[in-house]
């Protein structure tokens, strides 16, 4: 299964409300999950099973989807979530992951 | 608190083989749903590389699948990868990573190594 994110850039300003797509090449239920990764570290996971959010992470992110479209909304921008996101698919192996959505500061 | 590590080298030469292990912490190595590894070349995005279950069974990325292979040792309580025959193309950090919590994602992850392939 192909994922495609878009966009791929994204500049925004703190506060602001912000949508990243996962578009699927083949349909499927909800085994999507979205990750943050900050340049230098690891991926952290944000929310698995399209909606369900990650202990620990906070409420201003928010997932929705299912079949071939999935997005991300982090509801108010804040200067700590800058940085890149990716979808992933565990739901038919191989896993796949999106190219990645890079935010940027406006 | 669950912690992987990754270790190895950090410079293979060409057409040799990489080998990395992933020490586990905090969590039985056979209490968790999968156990994987992901890389990412500088500056590029994420690549699956593959999954191991306790039972042994193993699901790999097509495009590495005759190069590579994934192992559990239990009683060290750790999982490994080898990838042979590499090229300058497999330089990336490589990430171990696991899904303990549920299946449906990857829920912890080890800090990452940077493996070049050089001469």
């Amino acid at each position: 299964i192909q994922l495609t994110q878009s966009p791929s850039f994204l500049s925004a300003s703190v506060g602001d409300r912000v949508t990243i797509t996962c578009r699927a090449s083949q349909a499927f239920s909800n085994y999507l999950a979205w990750y943050q990764q900050k340049p230098g570290r690891a991926p952290k996971l944000l929310i698995y099973a399209a909606s369900t959010l990650q202990s620990g992470v906070p409420s201003r992110f928010s997932g929705s989807g299912s079949w071939t479209e999935f997005t991300l909304t982090i509801s108010s921008l804040q200067p700590d979530d800058y940085a890149t996101y990716y979808c992933q698919q565990l739901n038919t192996y191989p896993y796949s992951f999106g190219q990645g959505t890079k935010l940027e500061i406006k | 608190q669950v912690q992987l590590q990754e270790s190895g080298p950090g410079l293979v030469k060409p057409s040799e083989t990489l080998s990395l292990t992933c020490s586990v912490s905090g969590s039985s190595i056979r209490s968790g749903y999968f156990w994987g590894w992901i890389r990412q070349p500088p500056g590029k995005g994420l690549e699956w590389i593959g999954n191991i279950y306790y039972s042994g069974s193993t699901y790999y990325n097509p495009s590495l699948m005759s190069r590579v292979t994934i192992s559990v040792d239990t009683p060290k309580n750790l999982f490994s990868l080898k990838l042979s025959s590499v090229t300058a193309a497999d330089t990336a950090v490589y990430y171990c990573a696991s899904a303990i919590s549920n299946s449906a994602a990857l829920d912890y992850w080890g800090q990452g190594t940077l493996v070049t392939v050089s001469s």
